[in-house]
Parts: C-alpha cells; structure tokens; sequence
C-alpha cells in the first residue's frame, strides 16, 4: 500500500529537549516535504526536498532542520523546541517535476503528529 | 502575507445540495491550483486539480472552477453528501509539476443530513 509513514503521531515534550519526527514514504518519490498546519493559518511549508541530498527552506523554517540522506526518509529535527512550535505536523511526497500530467503537483501526506512542547 | 485565501472558515449545506467552496488569489504567477480534503486525525488527502490553461475540471461530483482575471477558484460538490464533511484546503504552485505549494487556511465543510 502506498503510504507516507511519520513517528511519532503524539509526542508532549520540554522546551529545549531535541526531538525528532521521522518520515518515511513507499513510493519512490523524489519529492519530500514538511508542513505545520496551525489554527487560522491552514498548512505552511517548513522544508522541502526535491531530491537525495537536496534540501531547501520553505516559509516558516526557522527552529527546524531536515536531510534527506535517502529516497525515502526525510526527518524533521527540532534542535531545541520551544513552546511556538507546538503544532500538527505533516510530512508529503510527490512524483517531482515531470511531464504535463493531471497528477504532477498531488501530494500524499502522512496522517500528521501533533507535537506539544511545555 | 496569505497569498492564498479562503475567507470562509466554515460552511454548512444541507445533504443532496450544491455547496461551493471559494479560493482567492493574490501571486498571478501562479499556475497550477489543487484541492485537498482533510478528516479529523488523517492527512490532507488529493482532491481535484486544475491549470490555468482550463477555467474548469471536473470530476464525478466535483467540479473546479477558475477565473484568472479575478484570482479565483471554487470547487462546486453537487449533490453533498455527509461524508464530504471535512476541512477543505485549496493551494496553488508556480511552475507547473512544483510541489512547492502555497495552501489557504482552510474551509470546515458540515453536510446536514
């Protein structure tokens, strides 16, 4: 089954403790993202990866890093959380820049983790 | 800078009605448009997409509609049924096949039986 696999799906930890939020997906994508879906202010992009070793920041990167070391893992590290980065995560995948087709452009998401930082 | 808006948070529409979901917006680069539908406790999942070449796609009961000239999309859902109760977000992308999306805030959808 395709799918985009993220851990852990509820974490509650203390300010400054390094977390990460690991991402997986089956599809063979080139590309990999992260977003933070917060009240009022609908998905924004943290970071995104077109491809292995390939990273690049979206619009709220800040208190964020990633790699993208293989095709299909893109963890999102959290050196040193703090309370405005409690959120619900979301990891993507996609097919990556390709021909003209009714599918470039769809995203798969994992099904989010809701990250709470005291 | 919300460059893609939806200024409706919430809508609700009887069961068997048309509801309309509305997207505005500001960057006229953009060229590629995508709706996702999210439930409680799952990922936004891939709806129906449209290019700005098209002022319309449409799939089973869902249909896109675009205007460029007023930086604005909708997606029609006719007939609603419950389980199309969710949260809708459109997003838009630059470069046609870039998944670096631009998404809205989000319209909460309830279909009453």
């Amino acid at each position: 089954e395709a799918q985009v696999t993220q851990n852990p799906r509820y974490l509650i930890t203390v300010t400054g403790k390094k977390l990460t939020v690991t991402c997986s997906q089956n599809m063979n994508h080139e590309y990999m993202s992260w977003y933070r879906q917060d009240p009022g202010l609908g998905l924004r992009q943290i970071y995104y990866s077109m491809n292995v070793e390939v990273t690049d920041k979206g619009d709220v990167p800040e208190g964020y890093k990633v790699s993208r070391k293989e095709k299909r893992n893109f963890p999102l590290i959290l050196e040193s959380p703090s309370p405005n980065q409690t959120s619900l995560y979301f990891c993507a995948s996609g097919s990556g820049r390709g021909a003209w087709g009714p599918a470039v452009g769809e995203l798969f998401f994992g099904e989010g983790s809701r990250l709470t930082v005291l | 800078d919300q460059q893609v808006k939806q200024n409706s948070p919430s809508l609700s529409v009887q069961e068997g009605r048309i509801s309309i979901l509305n997207c505005d917006y500001t960057n006229s680069m953009f060229d590629y448009f995508l709706w996702y539908k999210k439930y409680p406790a799952e990922g936004p999942t891939f709806l129906i997409s449209i290019s700005s070449i098209k002022d319309k796609n449409e799939d089973g009961r869902f249909t896109v509609f675009l205007n460029k000239s007023a930086k604005h999309l909708s997606l029609h859902i006719v007939p609603s049924q419950p389980g199309d109760s969710a949260v809708y977000f459109c997003a838009a992308s630059l470069n046609f096949g870039n998944e670096k999306l631009t998404f809205g805030t989000g319209t909460r959808l309830t279909i009453i039986p």
